[in-house]
């Protein structure tokens, strides 16, 4: 089992539409999680960072983590099509020294 | 500086050469890490910083790479006798905290081994 898993997509959604992007990790010690958005040919860019059960709101972006069944998810309400990309979701913990262990990213399209 | 910066943005090199690519952080940033990312995949770790020390080198594939970061700040990740599963783009990031923030990742290096 990889320690952070995403379903590599695409993931594709109409323009106006909520796209919900997943991610589940192995190592229940982790304490930290992040969403990276990543532009084709450019390095990724930090977008959401959530660190306790439940919702985390910004702007139209929502990361929703719960812990118990090891989830965390991103949540692009009003989808654009310059969201278009690929979401990296990267997990910390105690068990890797808090150095970010990532999945391989879902490809997002958002078509007008 | 206002980002961590990455040079060169590309290299070409020949199978068999050595290569150096550098990372200047993010001023005041005491962590930095190396991450390798192939196509289709998410960063893959190769080693990180914690000052001058290499804290962690668990993800550098073989002897044949290696990572300084002499004064605490800018670092080169040094690859001997390239070959060309070594091409992919290296990314360096860096952050204040190492167990709660997010990264900022440099805009990378591409490598292409031919």
């Amino acid at each position: 089992q990889k320690e952070v898993e995403q379903n590599s997509g695409p993931l594709s959604v109409p323009e106006g539409a909520i796209a919900s992007l997943n991610c589940t990790y192995s190592d229940r010690g982790s304490q930290s999680f992040f969403w990276y958005r990543q532009y084709s040919g450019k390095s990724p860019e930090l977008i959401m960072s959530i660190y306790s059960n439940g919702d985390k709101e910004d702007g139209r972006f929502t990361a929703q983590l719960n812990k118990a069944s090891q989830y965390v998810s991103l949540l692009i309400r009003d989808s654009q099509p310059s969201d278009s990309a690929t979401y990296l979701c990267a997990v910390k913990g105690y068990l890797r020294s808090y150095i970010p262990t990532f999945g391989r990213g879902t490809s997002l399209i958002v078509h007008p | 500086g206002a980002g961590v910066s990455q040079t060169p943005s590309n290299k070409v090199t020949e199978k068999g050469k050595y290569v150096e690519l550098r990372c200047d952080p993010i001023s005041g940033h005491t962590a930095l890490y190396w991450y390798r990312q192939s196509l289709g995949q998410g960063p893959e770790f190769l080693i990180y910083f914690q000052g001058t020390g290499a804290a962690d080198d668990s993800g550098l594939p073989n002897d044949r790479f290696f990572a300084v970061r002499p004064e605490g700040s800018v670092s080169t990740l040094k690859i001997q006798r390239t070959e060309r599963g070594d091409s992919a783009v290296y990314l360096c990031a860096s952050s204040q905290d190492r167990v709660s923030d997010g990264y900022t990742f440099g805009s990378g290096t591409r490598l292409t081994v031919v």
